[in-house]
């Protein structure tokens, strides 16, 4: 089974601060994604990513950063944290060049800023 | 316009009964991939059942089955014998080929509560 793990189920941040959320995979995916989650507004894309050191902003990056230096690890980083910016964080893998595989999500992280 | 629309905030089913989530989606595409997912209120996204285009048949995977209405570009999920477990978000989601790098579109969800 794939598995894709978040580094923090509940995190709480003060405005201001640099926030660093972390998720590995391990199947070897080539793609990876970050999406935040309000209710009322589905899952919205802040980045992906197809490759090492690869990223691609989605329809939300204001505010955010990734990073991919190795094919199994992709990190958001909030620069300075804001208020607006607490959420439910979802981070996901796939394989790449098909339309039928799914991406897998990790369990999430609840993320408060205060 | 959205891509995905879900037009249901809220379902309520009754245990053992049957349920179906609708599920509408926009393309001009003739080759797509339709994904659905739930979503347990601890948080983690859980696929369920996957209908491509040109799939011959409507998807099933156990209890879950997709009616798949391309014409009315409808993939609506029907869970059959609901159980208390069910009760969740599920979310519709599309691929498109040339969204680039396999980014999937989701739909802003159907809560199911489903009552003893």
């Amino acid at each position: 089974d794939v598995k894709v793990t978040q580094s923090s189920r509940y995190l709480v941040k003060r405005t201001g601060e640099k926030v660093f959320l972390e998720c590995v995979q391990d199947m070897d995916h080539e793609n990876m994604f970050w999406y935040r989650q309000d209710p009322g507004l589905g899952l919205r894309l802040i980045y992906f990513s197809y490759d090492v050191k690869m990223k691609e902003k989605g329809d939300i990056p204001e505010g955010y950063s990734v990073s991919r230096e190795k094919k199994e690890r992709f990190s958001l980083i909030l620069e300075s944290a804001s208020t607006n910016q607490t959420s439910m964080y979802l981070c996901a893998s796939s394989l790449g060049g098909t339309l039928e595989q799914p991406q897998h999500f990790g369990d999430g992280t609840r993320l408060s800023i205060l | 316009a959205q891509k995905i629309t879900q037009t249901q905030p809220g379902m309520f089913v009754q245990e053992k009964e049957a349920v179906t989530l609708d599920c509408t989606y926009d393309t001009s595409d003739p080759s797509y991939g339709l994904f659905w997912y739930k979503q347990p209120s601890s948080g983690e996204m859980i696929f369920l059942i996957y209908q491509g285009s040109y799939d011959q048949q409507n998807a099933t995977e156990g209890r879950y089955s997709l009616n798949f209405q391309k014409a009315r570009k409808s993939a609506n999920l029907v869970i059959s014998a609901s159980q208390l477990g069910d009760s969740a978000m599920y979310f519709c989601a599309m691929r498109e080929p040339n969204s680039g790098y396999s980014t999937l579109t989701f739909g802003k969800g159907t809560m199911l509560l489903v009552s003893p």
